[in-house]
């Protein structure tokens, strides 16, 4: 299975900020990465797919980049709103595997 | 648009089977393939296993083998998860979900559509 690793593991950040959270998968996975927002008691959203294409209806202070095994998720100025849990995933084989979180407080 | 709903949630003793339904709304029932996806109490995503709705094709992550098994039932467009010989470690909330557009096996772009979670609670 490719091991999904991300840091950090929790972050605390002021409405306004630029954040950057990174994941990095135990092989190449060339960009079949995906990026997820989740909040309590809520199913995951997808965010960006394909390590930097926004999904639909996603505000575009998200962004994402990387290839091969290295990537990052950069949230342009938080909005109160983008407070949660992040997640990746790689979509390059099977099982597909999610990063561990992380969790994005307000400072 | 394109929706999983969920069944409630469900308490089960140890070695006891579980059966959470996701009924689909929205679109051809058969387009899409329908992945399940754990997450137990204050943890991290676990994807379980995928189905195929339009031939019943199957594949389940190594760990489940021999105690998962996806269903479809096209005719109510609902899709089931089968979770037998329950231990205290299989409590968490379970979800279903698909990427719109895709039925191939491996979501390569994503889950975009999730159900609403199942809460599988085992004590």
């Amino acid at each position: 299975d490719i091991q999904m690793t991300q840091s950090p593991s929790s972050l605390s950040a002021s409405v306004g900020d630029r954040v950057t959270i990174t994941c990095r998968a135990s092989h190449t996975i060339d960009n079949y990465l995906n990026w997820y927002q989740q909040k309590p008691g809520r199913a995951p959203k997808l965010l960006l797919y394909a390590a930097s294409r926004l999904q639909s209806g996603v505000p575009s202070r998200f962004s994402g980049s990387g290839s091969g095994t290295d990537f990052s998720l950069t949230i342009a100025s938080l909005q109160p709103e983008d407070f949660a849990i992040y997640y990746c995933q790689q979509g390059y084989s099977i099982p597909c595997t999610f990063g561990q979180g992380t969790k994005l407080e307000i400072k | 648009q394109v929706q999983l709903v969920q069944s409630g949630a469900e308490v089960k003793k140890p070695g006891a089977s579980v059966k959470v339904s996701c009924k689909a709304s929205g679109y051809t029932f058969t387009k899409y393939g329908i992945s399940w996806v754990r997450q137990a109490p204050g943890q991290g995503l676990e994807w379980m296993g995928w189905i195929s709705p339009y031939n019943g094709n199957t594949n389940y992550r190594q760990k489940f083998q021999g105690r998962v098994t996806l269903t479809t039932d096209t005719s109510s467009t609902t899709a089931y998860m089968d979770l037998r010989s329950l231990r205290s470690d299989d409590t968490a909330v379970y979800f279903c979900a698909l990427r719109e557009g895709w039925a191939a096996l491996v979501p390569r772009n994503g889950m975009d559509v999730w159900g609403q979670g199942t809460t599988v609670s085992v004590s």
